[in-house]
């Protein structure tokens, strides 16, 4: 079965440090990996997906299939990121999709001024 | 454009009772999935319905069960209420079934149990 983990609960920075969420992954086929973040008083959201190779707010991620890891990267933490990251992924074999997400526990992130 | 919508938003059952959760997606959406989101064990995929069939189910009780209606939006019930299912219930919908597909999620249903 495909598993998801963060190691890290909890995650403090200053503003203006770099941060990095970690994320490994178990699956042996070629999963969708995604990171969802929920700001406070806020529904969970989509923050960046691997296939799309882009940046969201200043944070990256690049899936490392050796690896099996799926780190979010930011370079300059800002206060307004301090949130929960979640990183999912989902599976899709012979053109059908399994529909469910797969969760990690979650990180939470807390940008110091 | 209004978001997925789920009610209600806060609902307090006894041991044994049933109860039932709504969820309307996102105009246009087919795919509606159900999370759970219990103290300790984070978020549990527990069902998806596309186009009115139900397409995966997670590792729940089969006193976990839903249906999707024509206008897709969902109702996930849970009969014999035990302790444990106290926890958010969250609903997601996205635009078809495919895994390239944003999941959009609502804000929850908080059940208790007591």
């Amino acid at each position: 079965a495909q598993r998801v983990t963060q190691p890290e609960k909890l995650l403090s920075v200053f503003k203006g440090a770099p941060v990095e969420l970690k994320c490994n992954y178990s699956y042996s086929g070629s999963p969708e990996l995604f990171w969802y973040v929920q700001y406070s008083r806020q529904r969970l959201q989509l923050l960046l997906r691997h296939i799309s190779r882009e940046s969201i707010k200043g944070f990256t991620a690049d899936l490392n299939k050796g690896e099996t890891s799926f780190h979010l990267k930011k370079p300059f933490a800002q206060e307004e990121d301090s949130a929960m990251y979640y990183c999912a992924l989902t599976l899709a074999a012979g053109g059908t999709s399994y529909g469910k997400l797969t969760f990690g526990q979650g990180t939470i992130l807390t940008v110091h001024p | 454009e209004a978001g997925v919508t789920q009610s209600p938003t806060h609902l307090i059952k006894t041991r044994g009772q049933q109860v039932t959760l709504r969820c309307s997606p996102i105009s246009g959406h087919t795919s509606v999935y159900w999370y759970q989101q219990a103290l300790g064990l984070g978020l549990q995929f527990l069902l998806w319905y596309d186009e009115g069939e139900e397409r995966n189910r997670g590792n729940f009780p089969p006193r976990f069960s839903g249906r999707q209606f024509p206008n897709y939006s969902s109702e996930l019930n849970v009969n014999a209420l035990e302790l444990e299912d106290s926890a958010l219930y969250l609903c997601a919908s996205s635009l078809d079934g495919s895994s390239y597909n944003e999941q959009f999620f609502g804000p929850g249903t908080r059940l208790t149990v007591l």
